[in-house]
């Protein structure tokens, strides 16, 4: 099983609001993962937690706040965005397969910013 | 600095036929090497996998072939099927929790 579940699945929010996005996986799964991706482009990654531990930050900007409450969750809260911070919010968590980590995305969440 | 690259932005092939997507990369620590399929506003599916002490591994219609000293590696999808049009995406790893994708190949596969 390698299901990664995402809510909410559109979030449309001015650029003075306060919200949340949630990723969960109840694979026990060591490592989770948020991706930004932007139309016709691949996915960049934002963060990893690794055993609930912060462990890559891709300088994204502190507007973006992660957290992992525990080893199944991860959120991430967003406050002042921008409109150019409108894009598609990807999770991931990491399985070892045949030896090898293996990243299995979440449908997203289709986030808009006015 | 693109270290892994999809040279070709799209591709068009007939049902049933042979699709063939190709790879590049730069970078010679990188180990582990995915494909990815992604539907629009969809998340990336995993697909295939192989690592750099193989040079072929199979799933099905999928096989993906390393060439590591060419640094280069393709997806064969046999036979190509309408529901296999989507964006795919090669992504390679170097042993640590970062993946760098590719920009990905849009594959049309028509009647």
């Amino acid at each position: 099983d390698t299901e990664v579940t995402q809510t909410p699945k559109h979030l449309v929010m001015g650029m003075t609001n306060k919200k949340s996005l949630k990723c969960e996986q109840h694979m026990g799964h060591r490592a989770m993962y948020w991706y930004k991706q932007k139309a016709k482009k691949p996915p960049e990654l934002m963060f990893v937690y690794s055993y609930e531990k912060l462990s890559i930050n891709e300088s994204v900007p502190s507007r973006f706040s992660p957290e992992c409450p525990n080893s199944s969750l991860l959120n991430l809260h967003l406050h002042a965005l921008q409109p150019e911070d409108s894009a598609l919010y990807l999770c991931a968590s990491s399985q070892v397969r045949e030896g090898w980590e293996t990243q299995y995305f979440g449908p997203g969440t289709r986030l808009l910013v006015l | 600095d693109q270290q892994v690259k999809q040279n070709s932005p799209s591709l068009s092939v007939q049902e049933g036929r042979i699709s063939i997507l190709n790879c590049d990369y730069t970078n010679s620590m990188f180990d582990y090497f995915l494909w990815y399929k992604k539907y629009p506003a969809e998340g990336p599916t995993f697909l295939i996998s192989i690592s750099s002490i193989k040079d072929k591994n199979e799933d099905g219609r999928f096989t993906v072939f390393l060439n590591k000293s060419a640094k280069h590696l393709s997806l064969h999808i046999v036979p190509s099927q309408p529901g296999d049009s989507a964006v795919y995406f090669c992504a390679a790893s170097a042993g640590s929790d970062k993946l760098i994708f590719g920009t990905g190949t849009r594959l049309q596969v028509f009647p």
